[in-house]
C-alpha cells in the first residue's frame, strides 16, 4: 500500500480480555515504531525494531505490553489483561534507511471498559 | 535526544506568514532538526527537517540559526488545514525513535 496501515482503526473491549492491534508498515521500510497517545495527551514511544537487531522495548509502560514483528515487516503490539487507563490512540510509524523521514499509520483508538 | 523549547500556542491569520520558533541551546553536531504536525484526529505527518543548511520544500520551509541553537519553520501562507500541533525534534543521523515534546498549538484564523 501507499501508506502505514493499522487495523483495526478502533477497538472496544472490556477491562481485563487481552488485544491485539496490526502495523503494516510501508513496503521495505527497515525501522518501526510504536507509540501511543491518551486522550489530551502527548506522543509516548513504546518500541523500536530496526531490521534484524534485538527491539528496543524501553517505551512499554508494563509487561502486559508486548510486540512482535514478522519477517521484517508486518508487526503486532499485545496488550494482555487491558485496564482502563490503557485507553488511548495507538499509531504505528516506519522509515526507511534511505531518509530519516517517519510516516505514521491513522493509528487504533482503543477504549476499555 | 536533545531537548527542545516550543510556544505553547500560536495564532495565526489565513493567508498570512507563520514563523514558529524552537530552541535547541543543547543541540550536537549530529543532531538533525525535524519538525512534524499532528491535525486533528490524525497521526503526526512530516513538514521538513534539516542538519546546518536552510531549507525549503512544498509544505514549508526551515531555517536554522548559525550557531544551530534556534530554528524557525516558516509557513509562507497559512490555510485553515494548517491548523494543528506543531513539534520540534532533534533525532541522530539515525532512524532512532522520535521523541515527542508537548508542541506548539497552531490556531489559524479565518
Amino acid at each position: 500500500g501507499a501508506g502505514v496501515s493499522q487495523s483495526p482503526s478502533n477497538k472496544v473491549t472490556e477491562k481485563g480480555k487481552d488485544v491485539e492491534l496490526r502495523c503494516d508498515p510501508i513496503s521495505g521500510h527497515t525501522a518501526l515504531y510504536w507509540y501511543r497517545q491518551s486522550l489530551g495527551q502527548g506522543l509516548e514511544f513504546l518500541i523500536y525494531f530496526q531490521g534484524n537487531s534485538a527491539p528496543d522495548k524501553s517505551g512499554l509502560p508494563s509487561d502486559r505490553f508486548s510486540a512482535e514483528r514478522t519477517g521484517g515487516s508486518v508487526s503486532t503490539l499485545t496488550i494482555q489483561r487491558t485496564q482502563q487507563e490503557d485507553s488511548a490512540v495507538y499509531l504505528c510509524a516506519s522509515s526507511s534507511n534511505a531518509n530519516r523521514v517517519s510516516l505514521f499509520g491513522s493509528g487504533t483508538r482503543l477504549t476499555v471498559v | 535526544d536533545a531537548k527542545t523549547t516550543q510556544p505553547n500556542s500560536m495564532e495565526s491569520n489565513e493567508e498570512e506568514p507563520v514563523h514558529l520558533p524552537c530552541n535547541h541551546s543543547t543541540i550536537s553536531g549530529t543532531d538533525y532538526i525535524h519538525w512534524y504536525r499532528q491535525l486533528p484526529s490524525q497521526g503526526p505527518e512530516y513538514v521538513i527537517h534539516g542538519l546546518t543548511s536552510n531549507v525549503n520544500n512544498r509544505m514549508a520551509s526551515l531555517a536554522i540559526a548559525e550557531d544551530r541553537k534556534s530554528s524557525t519553520l516558516i509557513l509562507h501562507r497559512a490555510t485553515l488545514r494548517d491548523a494543528a500541533v506543531y513539534y520540534c525534534i532533534l533525532r541522530d543521523g539515525g532512524n532512532t525513535p522520535l521523541v515527542f515534546g508537548k508542541g506548539t498549538r497552531l490556531s489559524v484564523i479565518a
